[in-house]
């Protein structure tokens, strides 16, 4: 079992939805969870950093993070067609320094 | 602007080759990495390294080499020992003093076996 669990997708939705993204871990020691946008054949870009449990917005984009479930989401409101990449969800506990441990990604699709 | 610089953008590779990919960074980050991206997949750590001369190995090290001679510079050779090595790979970045506030990534090598 990966440490790190995302749904591949892809996930289409139609302009101006809610995309809801999410992924499990099992390592309880994480502390330091992140989401990461990539476009085609790009390096992937830091959207969000949350520590610990608790939500953060920033613009459409909102984090949440349960460590008693052992689960982080990401929502992306009012979705564009710009929002179309795979998202990378990742985490670190304090003890492993500045290792990140990825998950899979997840692709998403907005339609016009 | 500050940022990570992966060259070449393509490569190809014959059977039988090493190949060097590099990879420079400007933001004055303690520690650099190496991943590579298989179609779908997510990012598996190939080498990792936290200060100039020093690095360990990541997940899936066995026929990758690296060096880590300035703090600027952290080149990844793949070998003729690495089997199946057409990939993306990605060069990221981190200060060790915000270690956790996430990497800068540059915007890969995607290598070819022909």
């Amino acid at each position: 079992q990966k440490e790190v669990e995302q749904d591949p997708g892809p996930l289409s939705v139609p302009e101006g939805a809610i995309v809801s993204l999410n992924c499990t871990y099992s390592n309880s020691a994480f502390q330091y969870f992140m989401w990461y946008r990539q476009y085609s054949r790009k390096g992937p870009e830091l959207l969000m950093y949350t520590y610990s449990s608790g939500n953060k917005e920033d613009g459409r984009f909102t984090a949440q993070v349960d460590k008693s479930s052992k689960y982080i989401s990401l929502f992306i409101r009012d979705s564009q067609p710009s929002d179309s990449a795979t998202y990378l969800c990742a985490m670190s506990a304090e003890a492993a320094g500045n290792k990140l441990t990825f998950g899979g990604g997840t692709r998403v699709l907005v339609k016009p | 602007d500050g940022g990570i610089t992966q060259s070449p953008k393509y490569l190809f590779r014959k059977e039988g080759q090493n190949v060097t990919l590099s990879c420079e960074q400007n933001l004055n980050h303690d520690a650099m990495y190496w991943y590579r991206q298989d179609p779908g997949q997510g990012l598996r750590l190939i080498y990792y390294s936290q200060i100039v001369n020093d690095f360990q190995k990541g997940d899936i090290a066995e026929g990758y080499s690296v060096s880590r001679e300035k703090k600027e510079s952290f080149p990844l050779t793949v070998t003729s020992a690495q089997k199946n090595p057409t990939a993306f790979y990605l060069c990221a970045s981190s200060s060790w003093k915000q270690v956790n506030y996430g990497y800068t990534f540059g915007s890969g090598t995607r290598l070819t076996v022909v």
